[in-house]
């Protein structure tokens, strides 16, 4: 099993949808949880962090479940700039670099 | 303000070279990462160096030698280029070690004829 599992896509929406992604992770020991945005051929930048009991930012939510060990992003109201890739990201245990996963492409359009 | 810089973008060379990729932060971050990612734009964790020191180590070729002359700076060395090291090399910093969301530099995109 991956360390870090996360659907590619492409999710394609139209503009105003909400849409959800989910990610799986392997280690149960795992500290911290992120989300982050890559746009094509740029930098991947961070969208937001994940508490255990789940976080908004605007129209983002994000969630935890430490039990079945997945991470899900919400993005409601979906706009033409929100077309990305997700990436889902793990810190394993203490001391030890953030495992990414591949990433969910979304692509919203008009 | 640029907080993570590298240099150069863009970088096309044959095989064989030795080449360098430089990155500076000014955010002062205590660590310090290389990532690699490659043509199925996954993202993966070559070194990382905490206050100059490495921490992170990751199975590298050893033709691959990070650097880092102060806490600001980290550059990469490639010896012997090969065709598989063509890839976008990620440098990003954080406040501490591996807790702490991180920042990524530009990318710089290597190209190995």
């Amino acid at each position: 099993r991956k360390e870090v599992e996360q659907d590619p896509g492409p999710f394609n929406v139209p503009e105003g949808a909400t849409v959800a992604f989910n990610c799986t992770y392997s280690n149960s020991a795992s500290q911290s949880f992120f989300w982050y945005r890559q746009d094509c051929r740029k930098e991947p930048k961070l969208l937001m962090s994940v508490y255990s009991s789940g976080n908004e930012d605007g129209r983002f939510t994000a969630q935890l479940n430490r039990a079945s060990q997945y991470i899900s992003l919400l993005i409601r109201d979906s706009k033409l700039s929100d077309s990305a890739t997700y990436l889902c990201v793990v810190t394993p245990q203490a001391g030890t670099a953030l495992i990414f996963g591949k990433g969910t492409t979304l692509s919203v359009s008009s | 303000d640029t907080a993570v810089s590298q240099t150069p973008k863009y970088l096309v060379t044959q095989m064989g070279n030795d080449k360098s990729i430089k990155c500076e932060q000014n955010l002062g971050h205590d660590t310090m990462y290389w990532y690699k990612q490659d043509s199925k734009k996954f993202l993966k964790i070559m070194f990382s160096y905490n206050n100059k020191e490495l921490i992170i180590n990751e199975t590298v070729p050893n033709r691959f030698s990070p650097k880092s002359p102060d806490k600001a700076h980290l550059n990469l060395h490639i010896n012997s280029l090969e065709l598989g090291d063509s890839a976008v090399y990620f440098c990003a910093s954080s406040p501490q070690a591996s807790y702490y969301e991180q920042y990524f530099g530009p990318g710089t995109r290597l190209t190995v004829t």
